[in-house]
């Protein structure tokens, strides 16, 4: 079965600092790869997704993600935290092209000023 | 466009009551899907719908049960709410299924069982 793993429910960085949010997949197929945002008593939205034109995926909000076949990993990045970069966020796989989402189990990014 | 909306924001029942959230989308998208969020689980997908008039188990279902009469709504219903159904209930719609195919989500309904 096709899982997604999150390293780290909890992740806390300093103003200004790199995130780094770690994504591992499980996938016997090409995977289908998104990260959502879901800030606080809100629902999730799409910071960005997989869509094989490129490895290294730009998404909202100067977050990007590097797909990495030979590690199965999916992780996002951001070169500087803001304050308002605190939230919970979702790595998903969709295991196939009709597939539906599997989510991780979500890590909370805090930012210290 | 009001995108994904759910009804209700917040509800306590009692055990044993039953409810019924209501999802609507105006994206005149094909499927609609119900997912619960709890604590340190991440979302799991109670039940979803490929179009009108279908619907399907997810990876949680046990307890509730859908219907999509119309197009553009989804109902999640449950008959006799336990404690264990406390949770944050997000809905989520898409227009086709598609590999890169974003899902969009409501706000969320906020459930408390007693």
């Amino acid at each position: 079965a096709q899982s997604v793993t999150q390293l780290g429910s909890h992740v806390s960085v300093s103003e200004g600092a790199l995130v780094l949010l770690r994504c591992n997949y499980s996938s016997s197929v090409p995977p289908y790869l998104f990260w959502y945002v879901q800030y606080p008593n809100q629902g999730l939205q799409l910071l960005l997704k997989y869509t094989s034109a490129a490895t290294l995926v730009k998404g909202i909000n100067g977050f990007e993600a590097e797909f990495k076949k030979s590690e199965t990993s999916f992780h996002l990045t951001k070169p500087s935290a803001h304050m308002s970069d605190a939230a919970e966020y979702f790595c998903a796989v969709k295991p196939g092209s009709q597939g539906n989402l599997i989510f991780g189990k979500g890590t909370k990014l805090s930012v210290k000023p | 466009n009001a995108g994904v909306t759910q009804t209700p924001k917040f509800r306590v029942l009692k055990t044993g009551q039953s409810m019924t959230l209501l999802c609507a989308q105006d994206m005149n998208h094909e499927y609609m899907y119900w997912y619960r969020q709890d604590p340190g689980m991440g979302l799991r997908l109670i039940h979803y719908s490929v179009g009108e008039g279908t619907t399907a188990k997810g990876e949680v279902p046990d307890g509730y049960n859908v219907s999509r009469l119309k197009k553009q709504n989804f109902l999640l219903g449950l008959e006799s709410a336990a404690p264990s159904q406390t949770s944050v209930y997000f809905c989520a719609s898409t227009g086709l299924a598609g590999a890169y195919n974003e899902q969009f989500f409501g706000p969320g309904t906020r459930l408390t069982v007693l």
